[in-house]
């Protein structure tokens, strides 16, 4: 069964540093999607950034960025020049390629990040 | 932009009641789901929906659990007779297609509080 496991349930950044959030996963699986979903206070859960297993490059969208490493099942988010508005709820989520009518994601525990100012 | 909607934010029931949870998914969306998160654990897929019919469900949606699009804006989950385990945050979410790279849009979730 796929897993994913987030280890930093509290992380804190300074305004305007860089902050990596870790996540990493097991299947066996040779194509899937990860994802990076973003759950401010009170707020819908928004996608940040998504990476095909396929793909080498690793994503990026403006300020955040990921560190896919698919033989070691690694799957990190990067935020550069954090802002406060970055504080929230970070989810990192699999879903697998095919299965028919469905693509479940798969979460995990989450990683819920201060900015402080 | 689109959202998806949930009412209520917060429903508190008593044990055995049942309980029905609402969605708005966007409008031009035909795949529904329902994940749940228990305070501390991580978000749970519940059941997946399509055209009508359930496409997957997990272990955890069992009899007492149900779906239903009763109309053409509407998803709902009904739970029948509620245990305190089922304490949870609910999110509704949904996508225009099934592929597996599509964005599934979320609520922002119902907080379920069975006393």
């Amino acid at each position: 069964a796929q897993t994913v496991t987030q280890s930093q349930p509290e992380m804190s950044v300074q305004e305007a540093e860089t902050v990596t959030l870790s996540c990493t996963y097991d299947t066996s699986e040779s194509d899937y999607y990860l994802f990076w979903y973003k759950q401010p206070p009170s707020r819908q859960m928004i996608l940040v950034i998504r990476q095909e297993a396929y793909k080498q490059q690793n994503a990026t969208e403006n300020r955040f960025s990921v560190n896919f490493q698919k033989a070691a099942k690694s799957f990190s988010l990067k935020i550069s020049d954090s802002q406060l508005g970055d504080a929230a709820m970070y989810f990192c989520a699999y879903t697998r390629l095919g299965g028919g009518a469905t693509n479940k994601l798969i979460f995990g525990t989450g990683t819920l990040l201060a900015v402080q100012p | 932009e689109p959202e998806v909607t949930q009412t209520p934010s917060h429903q508190v029931t008593q044990m055995g009641q049942e309980v029905i949870l609402r969605c708005v998914p966007i409008s031009n969306h035909l795949y529904f789901y329902w994940y749940r998160q228990i305070l501390g654990q991580k978000v749970e897929f519940l059941v997946s929906f399509y055209n009508n019919e359930i496409s997957e469900k997990s272990e955890i949606f069992d009899d007492q659990f149900s779906v239903e699009r009763p109309d053409g804006s509407n998803f709902t989950l009904k739970i029948r007779s509620t245990k305190l385990e089922d304490s949870a945050m609910y999110f509704c979410a949904s996508s225009a297609t099934a592929f597996f790279s599509d964005i599934q849009y979320f609520g922002a979730g119902t907080r379920l509080s069975v006393l």
